[in-house]
């Protein structure tokens, strides 16, 4: 059964402190990874995308790590803002279909403290 | 910012009434979306459309209708609204051709059924 599954389920970080959240997927055959940011009461907005050839990939403070072989991927949030208070989710697409189905993770809810 | 817009942001709304919600894109985007979220939960596809014309039932049983008569507008649509369907609506578009493209999503439309 083709699953994401996110760790931990909620996280609460002092302000300026890194943080990793975790993804583990069972999605096969595997087209993709993506990463959302979604704040409280507003639409999921994209922060990576990475394919199987790529292992890493940063946008700003976010630095996503893609392990294929072990179907892994973790977001790694560097020097934490009170503005990363948000859940962030782990989705991943097969390649079974025109549409490119995407399965989604329940997320992780940040909470970054002053 | 997203270019992509819902209507309404809120709606409480007795059973049994009509209800419309409505998605635009300005991105000229082939594909669109409906997604339902519960608090905590991961996002259940219930509608796409790979263009004008085109519109294909999701993953999650759904009491609900759409249409694409014009590549910018998705509206779905509740003939009789019950209280199961209190939940949040989000619209998403992506461009055709890749299934590495990132969606694109709304700010939703938090539906409550009383």
């Amino acid at each position: 059964k083709n699953q994401v599954e996110q760790s931990p389920q909620s996280l609460i970080i002092l302000e300026g402190k890194n943080c990793t959240l975790q993804c583990n997927y069972t999605v096969s055959p595997f087209s993709n990874l993506r990463w959302y940011k979604q704040d409280t009461g507003r639409g999921p907005v994209s922060l990576t995308i990475m394919t199987f050839s790529e292992n890493t990939k940063s946008n700003g403070r976010y630095t996503a790590t893609l392990d294929a072989d072990t179907k892994q991927s973790s977001l790694h949030i560097t020097a934490s803002q009170l503005s990363d208070s948000a859940s962030y989710i782990c989705v991943v697409s097969d390649r079974g279909s025109t549409l490119g189905r995407l399965y989604f993770g329940r997320g992780t809810q940040l909470t970054v403290w002053p | 910012e997203a270019d992509i817009y819902q209507t309404p942001r809120y709606l409480v709304i007795g059973t049994g009434k009509k209800i419309t919600l409505e998605c635009s894109q300005t991105m000229g985007h082939d594909k669109m979306y409906w997604y339902q979220q519960d608090p905590g939960m991961e996002l259940h596809l219930i509608h796409y459309s790979y263009g004008v014309n085109s519109t294909e039932k999701g993953d999650l049983s759904s009491e609900s209708t759409v249409s694409r008569i014009r590549t910018e507008h998705f509206p779905l649509t509740l003939e009789s609204a019950r209280p199961s369907h209190t939940s949040q609506y989000l619209c998403a578009s992506s461009e055709g051709g890749s299934y590495n493209q990132p969606q694109h999503f709304g700010d939703g439309t938090r539906l409550s059924i009383l």
